[in-house]
């Protein structure tokens, strides 16, 4: 399974837009790029997925460059209440992903 | 509400116990997860499942077992054997056909003394 490398964390002030990139040097042909984010004390929580270009939803936007051996997250003007940790993921049509530290984001007033 | 149930959200056992933590989803979904996280670190896969009577051990099952005898639940049972079992236990629900958005219940503490 492809390993994923980011930042520890990243400090970032309220209505700042943040962008977490992400390496993944061996990514597969079938993997899709997964960025969760979990707040202390619950389960992750799906933000965004993508395969290759841009995906935008409500939430965020998701940067693939043609290589794939890398990502970015994107969060437009966040907030205290964004303040959290985000993991980049990596996986197949096997269901198994693999959980790094992720990047701890914390956003000051 | 449709969603992934953990019971209890704390839990506290004595060295020693077998212990069994809880997770029900009513998403319909065919495959299950279980995951440790210890404070600072990332989640850790423990079992995973993804169809009835049927799972695979993820890295670090030693010291745990699981049973998946219907679609909406798969308990986690930490025995005696686990060497370092106080942790946060994360279970994950996601549908069968890739790629996979895993959805996750609130958690578990367990402390083990």
């Amino acid at each position: 399974l492809a390993k994923t490398t980011q930042p520890i964390s990243m400090d970032s002030y309220e209505g700042q837009e943040v962008n977490i990139t992400c390496s993944h040097n061996n990514i597969a042909t079938n993997d899709y790029i997964t960025w969760y984010q979990q707040f202390p004390s619950q389960g992750p929580r799906f933000i965004i997925q993508g395969y290759k270009t841009k995906v935008t939803n409500e939430v965020a936007s998701l940067f693939i460059p043609a290589d794939r051996k890398s990502s970015t997250l994107s969060l437009p003007r966040v907030s205290l209440s964004d303040t959290a940790v985000y993991y980049c993921l990596v996986g197949d049509n096997t269901g198994k992903l693999i959980f790094g530290q992720g990047t701890t984001l914390q956003v000051k007033p | 509400d449709g969603g992934i149930t953990q019971s209890p959200k704390y839990l506290f056992r004595k060295e020693g116990q077998n212990v069994t933590l809880s997770c029900e989803q009513n998403l319909n979904h065919d495959a299950m997860y279980w995951y440790r996280q210890d404070p600072g670190q990332g989640l850790r896969l423990i079992y995973y499942s993804q169809i009835v009577n049927d799972f695979q051990k993820g890295d670090i099952a030693e010291g745990y077992s699981v049973s998946r005898e219907k679609k909406e639940s798969f308990p986690l049972t930490v025995t005696s054997a686990q060497k370092n079992p106080t942790a946060f236990y994360l279970c994950a629900s996601s549908t069968s056909a890739g790629p996979y958005e895993q959805y996750f219940g609130p958690g578990t503490r367990l402390t083990v003394t």
